[in-house]
């Protein structure tokens, strides 16, 4: 089965980008019909869907964030990463990373990684 | 945008209980709609996927219903090891959740 675990600072001052990458393990990140991605949970809120990337490269973001977000892959790490620009404390959530399949279902998530913006 | 719309938001059950949560989408998702518990600390799980098709290796005590813009998840016999978040979430347009449905045992 494969695994996913993210990684990156649980600390980024505002203004600063958000930098977070996650880790596939027990699979290949470039088998086709998956797509890699990316998804936050607000404290106390729902879940937000930021965007994913597939493993030729093409990506499709959440319009609300389209503006400052950026998703790539490292095929060769089997790896895939965001960038989330000019953070505020709004962006302070739990990051997921997680993999969709052919339909609209993420069937599998990483643990998650908590992401504060404070100064 | 397509609002995803939980109910309740809290639920407290007893070991046993049938236990059911519905979710309302705001426009027409046909059966675009799939359901996942959080756990804090771990990683989520999906549990349906396509309104009603249980996942693999998911009891079978849990279902789900509907099309449209009504849905229902359905715990048939809670236990305790049910405890978590619930959430909706539909893929008819980009992807978007419902607020959640935090169960509690009684």
């Amino acid at each position: 089965q494969v695994q996913l675990q993210e990684s990156g600072p649980g600390l980024v001052k505002p203004s600063q980008t958000l930098s977070l990458t996650c880790s596939v393990s027990r699979g290949s990140i470039s088998i086709s019909g998956y797509y890699w991605s990316w998804i936050r949970h607000h404290p106390g809120k729902g879940l937000e869907w930021i965007g994913y990337i597939y493993y030729t490269g093409s990506t499709f973001y959440n319009p609300s964030l389209q503006s400052r977000v950026t998703i790539s892959v490292d095929t060769s790490k089997n790896q895939f990463s965001l960038n989330l620009r000019s953070v505020t404390a709004a962006d302070t959530a739990v990051y997921y990373c997680a993999r969709r399949g052919v339909a609209g279902a993420f069937h599998i998530w990483g643990q998650g990684t908590m992401v504060t913006v404070s100064s | 945008d397509i609002q995803m719309t939980q109910s309740p938001s809290s639920l407290s059950a007893s070991v046993g209980d049938r236990v059911t949560i519905t979710c309302q989408a705001t426009q027409d998702i046909s059966n675009y709609l799939n359901w996942y518990q959080l756990k804090p600390g771990k990683a989520p799980k999906l549990l349906i996927y396509d309104a009603s098709d249980l996942e693999a290796g998911v009891p079978s005590r849990f279902s789900g219903s509907g099309s449209g813009t009504d849905f229902t998840f359905t715990i048939s016999s809670l236990q305790p090891e049910d405890v978590a978040t619930y959430y909706c979430q539909q893929y008819n347009d980009l992807y978007t959740f419902g607020q959640g449905t935090k169960l509690e045992i009684k």
